[in-house]
């Protein structure tokens, strides 16, 4: 099984500010990586696909990068509605694995 | 754009059944695999199964191959998961989840709102 580190843990940040979330795939996962918002009470929404794809209707702001075990989202200017928290998942083998996540919060 | 909605969960006790449903609408649901990914109260994300477009290949979670059974029914647009055996780390909100393409890739892009599954005696 793939595991996939996420870090940091918490982000503690303020609107405005450039946000960058680290997923570390414990083998390579070649560019198969994808990255969800989740919000309190919501299911979690698709950002980016196939580590640096952006979704239907996504901002911008939003950007992944890497490839094989290190990957990165960065958020370029943090907007109120950005403070949730984000998940990478695999699909390169089976089973799917999903990082421990990384909550963005408000300083 | 498409749309899922769960229905099914409940409180069941240790060693119980129950089945969850997710009807979808707005897509060309045959052409889709499909997935069950689960999330314990206060926790990260958990994968639970997939199945092909066709139902002929499926996919599970070693925490629950052998008592979940996932499938769908083309027709009627609707994927299922019958639970068995559970356990209380069973406990979750169970999503249903499209994948972007018609195959296993480019991420989950259409969720339901959620099923919440809860066992305890």
């Amino acid at each position: 099984e793939i595991v996939l580190t996420q870090s940091p843990a918490t982000l503690s940040l303020s609107p405005g500010e450039r946000a960058t979330l680290s997923c570390r795939a414990s083998q390579s996962v070649n560019y198969f990586l994808a990255w969800y918002q989740q919000k309190p009470g919501q299911a979690p929404r698709l950002l980016i696909y196939d580590a640096s794809n952006r979704a239907t209707g996504i901002p911008a702001r939003f950007s992944g990068s890497g490839s094989g075990t290190d990957f990165t989202l960065t958020i370029s200017s943090l907007e109120p509605e950005d403070f949730a928290v984000y998940y990478c998942q695999q699909r390169i083998n089976w089973p799917l694995t999903f990082g421990g996540g990384t909550k963005v919060e408000i300083k | 754009e498409g749309h899922l909605l769960e229905s099914g969960g409940g409180l069941v006790q240790p060693g119980g059944s129950l089945s969850l449903s997710c009807a979808a609408s707005g897509f060309t649901f045959s052409t889709y695999a499909m997935s069950w990914v689960r999330q314990a109260p206060g926790k990260g994300l958990e994968w639970v199964s997939t199945i092909s477009t066709g139902g002929e290949r499926t996919f599970y979670a070693d925490s629950v191959k052998g008592r979940f059974t996932i499938s769908r029914d083309n027709s009627k647009n609707t994927l299922y998961l019958q639970m068995h055996s559970l356990r209380a780390e069973d406990t979750a909100i169970y999503y249903c989840a499209k994948f972007r393409s018609p195959t296993y890739s480019l991420g989950f892009d259409i969720w339901g709102q959620g099923t919440m599954v809860t066992v305890s005696s």
